[in-house]
């Protein structure tokens, strides 16, 4: 299993639709927790940190579930700027950041 | 405040030749990351390093690749021999110490022709 598991997608999603992505991480003693968006070619992005009790930036919103070991990702309204991949990202304690694949966003005009 | 700093930007070599990625990180950060990201695919955690220390190699391959951080200077990765294979896109990021967060820098392209 992978530590740090996401749906590749793409998920194509028309223009002011809700989108939500899903996470899960192997560890259970994983300490912080964070959503980076990358544009093609381009580097990763800090999106948002993930907090325990949730939070929310904006359209955004971030949930993290401990008991079932998984994060998501709640994107409202989405704009056409929004098409992006969006990488899950799990730090397990020792500093080392570790990355999903991405999931593949596309929203349609 | 200037953000992580790579370079170069693209960096083309020939089979057999030596590539050297330097990257500053951004000021006040202590803790240097590299990544790899092929064609079409995620980000593969490579090498993790504080000033002067490999902290966690686990992703270098064993052969052909080092790192390091120097106490003064940016960080380098350094591929020798390289071959078509390793031709990716090389990011490097830092974080403050006891932080997780972690800024990226724009990345080397490297081609091996």
């Amino acid at each position: 299993r992978k530590e740090v598991e996401q749906d590749p997608g793409p998920f194509n999603v028309p223009e002011g639709a809700t989108v939500a992505f899903n996470c899960t991480y192997s560890n259970s003693a994983s300490q912080s927790f964070f959503w980076y968006r990358q544009d093609c070619r381009k580097e990763p992005k800090l999106l948002m940190s993930v907090y325990s009790s949730g939070n929310e930036d904006g359209r955004f919103t971030a949930q993290l579930n401990r008991a079932s070991q998984y994060i998501s990702l709640l994107i409202r309204d989405s704009k056409l700027s929004d098409s992006a991949t969006y990488l899950c990202v799990v730090n397990f304690g020792n500093e080392k950041l570790t990355f999903g694949t991405g999931t593949r966003l596309t929203i349609i005009p | 405040n200037a953000g992580v700093m790579q370079n170069p930007r693209h960096l083309v070599r020939r089979r057999g030749q030596e590539a050297r990625l330097r990257c500053s990180p951004m000021k006040g950060h202590s803790h240097v990351y590299w990544y790899r990201q092929l064609p079409e695919e995620g980000l593969k955690f490579m090498v993790y390093l504080q000033k002067e220390n490999i902290i966690d190699e686990s992703g270098m391959p064993k052969e052909r690749f080092s790192a390091e951080f120097p106490k003064e200077g940016p960080s380098i990765l350094r591929i020798q021999q390289v071959v078509r294979g390793d031709s990716a896109a090389y990011f490097c990021a830092s974080s403050q110490e006891d932080r997780g967060v972690a800024f990226f820098g724009q990345g080397t392209r490297l081609t091996v022709v």
